[in-house]
């Protein structure tokens, strides 16, 4: 039930194209899903996040879409660059109990010039 | 403003030895969680730490031992090192608790051999 699933592993995409990447969790006790960004040799930085009490956020060229009844929510990066070329996680904590974050697995998107 | 400054950035034990990575949060953050991130895959929450005191404890052996500062600066300690423990491990600070919005450090990479 800590588990949180993402996918895909890994994603080429053109410049200027829509990355989408997902993630699904099961406990519904999780009340705040971050997504960060990492690139080689660096700690993960924050991008966007967002609580359950909300369908979408939108900053900037990235948005983040969620469905509570299925319990899953995705990364949209529009007009992807060659500089978004990173590994992206999403993960998921609860105000209650252990502050910690359930990270996915990653997925490594790789835009093309 | 600093961010979180982590050191050693690398590290190179033998298996069998002791090693104590330092962790020095943003200032006025008196939060500070400490993650492992094994190459490939998403950090995992090993502790967090607030005003001094424990907070949460994840799925790691008794090897793994953290504490704060009263400068809120702190230190994982992992004793007994097997060659699995190498790893990037990460720091994250947070004003509080919650941990919303986490800021991480660049981590300490740490090579067990």
């Amino acid at each position: 039930q800590q588990q949180v699933k993402q996918s895909p592993q890994s994603l080429i995409v053109q410049k200027g194209g829509i990355s989408i990447i997902n993630c699904a969790y099961e406990n519904t006790a999780f009340d705040y899903f971050p997504w960060y960004q990492q690139f080689p040799g660096k700690g993960p930085a924050l991008l966007i996040a967002i609580r359950p009490d909300v369908s979408e956020k939108k900053e900037g060229r990235f948005t983040i879409s969620f469905n509570k009844s299925a319990k899953q929510f995705s990364l949209h990066i529009m007009d992807s660059q060659p500089g978004d070329s990173a590994t992206y996680f999403c993960a998921a904590s609860m105000a209650s109990g252990t502050y910690k974050y359930i990270f996915g697995t990653g997925t490594r998107l790789k835009v093309l010039a | 403003d600093a961010g979180v400054t982590q050191s050693p950035t690398h590290l190179i034990k033998t298996r069998g030895q002791q090693v104590t990575l330092r962790c020095s949060p943003i200032s006025g953050h008196k939060s500070v969680s400490w993650y492992q991130q094994v190459l490939g895959q998403g950090p995992q929450f090993i502790f967090q730490y607030y005003e001094k005191e424990e907070r949460g404890r994840g799925n790691f052996p008794d090897r793994f031992s953290a504490r704060q500062f009263p400068n809120y600066s702190s230190e994982l300690n992992v004793n007994a090192l097997l060659l699995g423990d190498s790893a990037l491990y990460l720091c994250a600070s947070s004003l509080d608790t919650v941990g919303y919005g986490y800021t991480f450090g660049s981590g300490t990479r740490l090579t067990v051999v």
